[in-house]
This record gives C-alpha cells, structure tokens and sequence, in this order.
C-alpha cells in the first residue's frame, strides 16, 4: 500500500520557525513535493526534494533522507499568512503525486 | 491561459444523476491531471492525460468515471450515476513535465 503520514495540526507564533514531518511508505518513488493550500483553495506548489540534502527557497527549505522514508517542511520567520494546510506528496511513476494527511498549521500574533 | 481554469465552481446533483467537470489546462502543458479532495483532506489521485491520451489511469473508479482531452476544447472529467460518496472538491491540475504541478480552483461537487 502507500501511505504519507503528517501530524495533523502544528500551532506556532509569529515569527517563530516550524518544522513539519512527513513519513512516507510508497510503491515508486522519484521526489517528495510540498504544497499549501488555503481554506480548501488551489494547492500551490512549495518545494521538491528528489536528492538527499536540504533545499532551501527563501523562507521555506525542505529535507529528504531517503533511506528514512523522511522528509520534513521547516518555515522560518513565520507570519500571518503561512496559516494554511501543507501536504507533502510523493512523486511516483508517470508523475502522479501521493498525498499525505496533512498538516494544519496556525499561527497567532 | 496563465492559469488552470475549472468550471463550474459549484455543482449539485441528486444521487444517481450525470456530473461533467470541466478542466482548461495553462497553455503549452502538455500534462494534465485529476485528483479528488474529500472533506479538506488527503488528495486522491484519479487520471491523467498526455495531450489527448491517457497517461495513468490506476485512481479512476471505472464503472461510473470516465474522462477525456480532447484537442482544442476542455478536458472533462464526467461522473455517471452519481452516488452520496463522490461528493468531494475536484481538482485539476497542468504540467509542462517537471516537478511542479498547477492546480486550478477546483469544482465542489454535492450529491444530495
């Protein structure tokens, strides 16, 4: 089976730094790919991870250890607007994204 | 477009009647999928396409799913006899073939 497992809820303030995990258990493998949504919005694409290492985009850098099954979101300097769900997804053969749970992040002034 | 364009946002249906999504991908991807939302959570993979031809279809509930893209007009997703459980929010999405995918708004489907 395939599975991606997220906390549900992460609770954080402003301008404090967070970190979301993502377990993952699928048949196929290519990358780990983050997206967030908003309030049940279009899903933007965050980060993508196929190597080993830390991938770093302004804010948001993103983990991989493969030969963990693991990955993890960090975001730092956390503001209002970062309030929203974050899937990590992997990327599988033919490049259909599995999801994960979900995590909901808030954050409070 | 520089967008994913869905219609309709919203659509009703009693149980047992046809639902047509529509998808317009953003111009010059040439990848598109589908994938359904239930309840705010985990996003399950249903279709995608290569231009007009089916690229992986393992997510389709066969019996009553079905789905095209055509050249020149819309993709479509059409569900016939709709039951109670596909009441969900679908998404499409584009790709030109790298990491990223492009979601569109979405179609609330509601069976009653």
């Amino acid at each position: 089976g395939q599975s991606l497992e997220q906390p549900s809820e992460v609770t954080a303030v402003e301008g404090a730094i967070v970190q979301i995990n993502c377990t993952y258990q699928t048949s196929g493998f290519y990358g780990l790919s983050w997206y967030q949504q908003h309030d049940g919005g279009a899903p933007t694409f965050l980060s993508y991870n196929a190597l080993d290492g830390l991938e770093e985009t302004g804010r948001f850098s993103s983990f991989l250890s493969r030969s963990d099954s693991y990955g993890y979101l960090l975001l730092q300097e956390l503001q209002m607007k970062d309030s929203a769900s974050y899937f990590c997804a992997v990327v599988t053969g033919f490049q259909k994204l599995v999801f994960g749970t979900g995590t909901r992040l808030l954050v409070s002034p | 477009g520089e967008e994913v364009a869905q219609t309709p946002k919203h659509l009703v249906r009693g149980e047992g009647q046809k639902a047509k999504l529509y998808c317009a991908p953003i111009k010059g991807h040439s990848y598109v999928f589908w994938y359904q939302q239930v309840l705010k959570n985990e996003f399950k993979f249903l279709i995608s396409f290569q231009n007009e031809n089916v690229f992986d279809e393992t997510g389709m509930p066969k019996e009553r799913f079905s789905a095209k893209c055509l050249p020149n007009s819309p993709c479509s997703l059409e569900i016939q006899a709709t039951k109670l459980e596909d009441s969900a929010v679908y998404f499409c999405a584009s790709s030109h073939g790298g990491n990223e995918q492009f979601f569109g708004p979405g179609t609330r489907l509601t069976v009653l």
